[in-house]
C-alpha cells in the first residue's frame, strides 16, 4: 500500500513569496490533516478535512494561508505572502477511519 | 495550562531498561489518546492508541490511561538503542469534531 505522498520535499523562498504543497493521501482515506511542525515542537494542526469538506481550520492563519481538497482526493496547501515565521515543515496526514493517521515524509519550508 | 503537557526531556535509561513517557491533557472531555515516535528529520509514524482507562499492551509497548487523573502514558519494555527518538502524545478533543492535539514530546536517549 502506498503512503501519503507530499512534494516538494525541500523548498526555499524569499519572505512575501507564496509556495504551495501537494499531498495525496492514501487510497481511500477520507481524512486529511495539514500540520505545521516548528523545530522543537509539536506538530500543530492547520486544517482538517472530510472527503473535500472543512472539518476544522481554526488554527489556519487565514490571511495567508489556503487549503482545498478538490475531489475528496489530493489537496494543496499554498502561502502568500510567506513570513519568516513560517519556516517550519509541513506535514501531511491521513486516516481511514478518522483515528490513527498516516504522516507523509513533509515539507521542509525555509523563508529568508 | 497547555492543552497536552509532555516533559521534553531528554530522557536517558540504559539498553534493556524499561522507558516511562508521561503526558498530560487539560480537556476532560478528550475522547482519544495516541503515541507517535518521531526520529530525528523524519515524520511522526504512530505506535499505539488507546481509547479506555487501563492498560493496553503491543510488543514491548504498553499504553496506560487514566482519564479520573488526565494522563496517559507509555511504557518501553527491553529499550533499545533504536528506541532512541521523540515520543510524541496527541489527543482528540472536542472542537465542534474531534480533533488531534499534540503535546512537543518528549526525548528519548537509549545507551548502550
Amino acid at each position: 500500500e502506498a503512503g501519503v505522498a507530499q512534494s516538494p520535499r525541500y523548498k526555499i523562498i524569499e519572505k512575501r513569496q507564496s509556495v504551495a504543497f501537494w499531498c495525496n493521501p492514501i487510497s481511500g482515506h477520507a481524512t486529511l490533516y495539514w500540520y505545521q511542525q516548528i523545530l522543537g515542537q509539536g506538530p500543530k494542526l492547520l486544517i482538517q478535512f472530510q472527503n473535500n469538506g472543512v472539518v476544522d481550520d481554526s488554527q489556519l492563519p487565514k490571511d495567508r494561508f489556503s487549503a482545498e481538497r478538490l475531489k475528496g482526493v489530493d489537496s494543496t496547501l499554498k502561502i502568500q505572502p510567506a513570513k519568516l515565521e513560517d519556516s517550519a515543515v509541513y506535514l501531511c496526514a491521513s486516516s481511514l477511519s478518522g483515528q490513527e493517521a498516516f504522516f507523509g515524509q513533509g515539507t521542509r519550508l525555509t523563508v529568508v | 495550562q497547555k492543552e497536552v503537557e509532555q516533559n521534553s526531556g531528554p530522557l536517558s535509561v540504559p539498553e534493556g531498561a524499561i522507558a516511562s513517557l508521561n503526558c498530560t491533557y487539560s480537556d476532560r472531555g478528550s475522547q482519544s489518546f495516541f503515541w507517535y515516535r518521531q526520529y530525528s528529520g523524519k515524520s511522526p509514524e504512530l505506535i499505539m492508541f488507546i481509547y479506555s482507562n487501563g492498560d493496553k499492551e503491543d510488543g514491548r509497548f504498553t499504553a496506560q490511561l487514566n482519564k479520573a487523573s488526565q494522563y496517559v502514558s507509555l511504557l518501553i519494555r527491553d529499550s533499545q538503542p533504536s528506541d532512541s527518538a521523540t515520543y510524541l502524545c496527541a489527543v482528540k478533543r472536542y472542537r465542534g469534531s474531534y480533533i488531534p492535539t499534540f503535546g512537543r514530546g518528549t526525548s528519548l536517549i537509549v545507551h548502550p
